[in-house]
């Protein structure tokens, strides 16, 4: 079956400007989380969203990040006027329900160059 | 905190073993992962251990002792596509569903 899906690839943007991810989860998977991963450093934790419950919103580095998932499935994560330490790769993962035991399916990533 | 400890680099010989060790804080432990990711690419799961012990799976093997805060990743007949990051990554019960990841460690395996 499909995995974890996220767009874009690539995004250059210029300092000050809005973007704005997105992450397709594993059909039927309850769990989602973004992760933010800088050049050979360890993964970042910034949002855990499980079912209806309110998002884990702990791992957010400034109020210029939000995210939001709609329907349970698709999650779009947006940073506002952007900065060059902004510049990352964005990860999002899904798990099928979040459990203890559940092992996390990654995306391929969106790289993030803010210019 | 609740930090997870690992070595930054490791460098191994082609069919050789290696371990990857992972030291965490005990204090409301719920799990621990390992993941595997190759320069560029997503991580990918490796293995799960909650229980003391040891996990085989293949050339990979993971140990766990819940008392002393401690794993490893064991690494047998290493072969060239091995070279990548080892992530370990520890669940709490302060918040089931999340997971807290090491920094990652790195290895090379040279021929």
């Amino acid at each position: 079956g499909a995995g974890v899906s996220q767009s874009p690839s690539n995004k250059v943007t210029e300092k000050g400007k809005d973007v704005e991810l997105r992450c397709d989860p594993i059909s039927g998977h309850t769990a989602l989380y973004w992760y933010r991963q800088s050049l050979g450093q360890g993964l970042e934790f910034l949002i855990y969203f499980q079912g209806n419950s309110a998002p884990d919103k702990s791992g957010l580095p400034s109020d210029r990040f939000s995210a939001e998932r709609t329907g349970g499935s698709v999650s779009t994560l947006t940073i506002q006027r952007t900065q060059q330490e902004d510049s990352a790769v964005y990860l999002c993962a899904s798990s099928r329900q979040g459990g203890v035991s559940d092992e996390q399916y990654f995306g391929p990533g969106t790289r993030l160059t803010v210019t | 905190g609740q930090n997870i400890d690992q070595p930054t680099e490791m460098t191994a010989t082609e069919g050789a073993i290696v371990q990857i060790n992972c030291t965490y804080q005990t204090s409301g432990f719920n799990g621990l992962f390992w993941y595997q990711q190759h320069a560029g690419e997503a991580p990918t799961f490796l293995s799960y251990n909650v229980l003391d012990g040891l996990e085989e799976k293949g050339r990979f093997s993971s140990f766990l002792s819940r008392s002393k805060g401690y794993s490893y990743l064991l690494l047998k007949e290493l072969q060239m596509k091995d070279s990548a990051s080892y992530l370990c990554a520890v669940k709490y019960n302060t918040n089931a569903g999340k997971s807290t990841f090491g920094d990652g460690t790195t290895l090379t395996v040279k021929p």
